[in-house]
């Protein structure tokens, strides 16, 4: 299994609400990722966690609350988002432990987030 | 930090015909890896093609190549025989070497769109 699995595909949510999004991974990789991506822009790190332990945090708000609960499952917890928090949001994972190289991040298709 | 820069917003291409799409970056490491990853419109980011800049040989992957210029800093992808579904946004990124010490993410060029002409 070579695949990286986001649900939902699209979600649609009201300032007050609160949604989470989930990612999912069974190739056994130790690094997982959140990346925000803006109409025709490149996307952005936002998170990274490796072995379970959050390891990066680009400065995102804390209305962004990213979890990981086991290897192979990474959410990302919404509450209070605002209208240009709407986005394409990527999950990704990589192998990275001490006997891999190149440590490409395989990337799901995304979720559809409009915020109204 | 480090930067990735492509300077063409926008390629256009006949069918059948040679493409070449730069991308320069900024690093003060030596080692490090390199990628050109693809995402058509319907939005599923894919990898193209990886180079380790440690390695001198230029990466290949059937018709997609690489021409890698370290002391420039230049990572050119090269699409021979292109075709319609070739089309796509073309991103170059870098990355930092896994050091123990955690994961890295990727640092993006602004991308290049690649249109394909019947």
């Amino acid at each position: 299994d070579t695949e990286v699995t986001q649900t939902p595909k699209h979600l649609v949510m009201g300032m007050t609400n609160k949604k989470s999004l989930k990612c999912e991974q069974h190739m056994g990789h130790r690094a997982m990722y959140w990346y925000k991506q803006k109409a025709k822009k490149p996307p952005e790190l936002m998170f990274v966690y490796s072995y379970e332990k959050l390891s990066i945090n680009e400065s995102v708000p804390s209305r962004f609350s990213p979890e990981c609960p086991n290897s192979s499952l990474l959410n990302l917890h919404l509450h209070a988002l605002q209208p240009e928090d709407s986005a394409l949001y990527l999950c990704a994972s990589s192998q990275d432990d001490s006997g891999s190289s190149y440590n490409e991040q395989f990337f799901g298709p995304g979720t559809r987030l409009t915020v109204l | 930090a480090q930067t990735v820069t492509q300077s063409q917003p926008e390629m256009s291409v006949q069918e059948a015909e040679t493409v070449t799409l730069s991308c320069t970056y900024d690093t003060s490491e030596s080692d490090y890896y390199l990628f050109w990853y693809k995402q058509p419109p319907s939005r599923q980011m894919i990898l193209v093609i990886r180079q380790e800049a440690y390695k001198q040989q230029n990466a290949t992957e059937n018709r997609f190549s690489v021409n890698f210029q370290k002391a420039a800093k230049s990572f050119s992808l090269k699409i021979s025989d292109s075709q319609l579904g070739d089309a796509a946004m073309y991103f170059c990124a870098y990355r930092n070497v896994y050091s123990g010490g955690g994961a890295d993410g990727l640092t993006f060029g602004k991308g290049t769109h690649l249109i394909i002409q019947p």
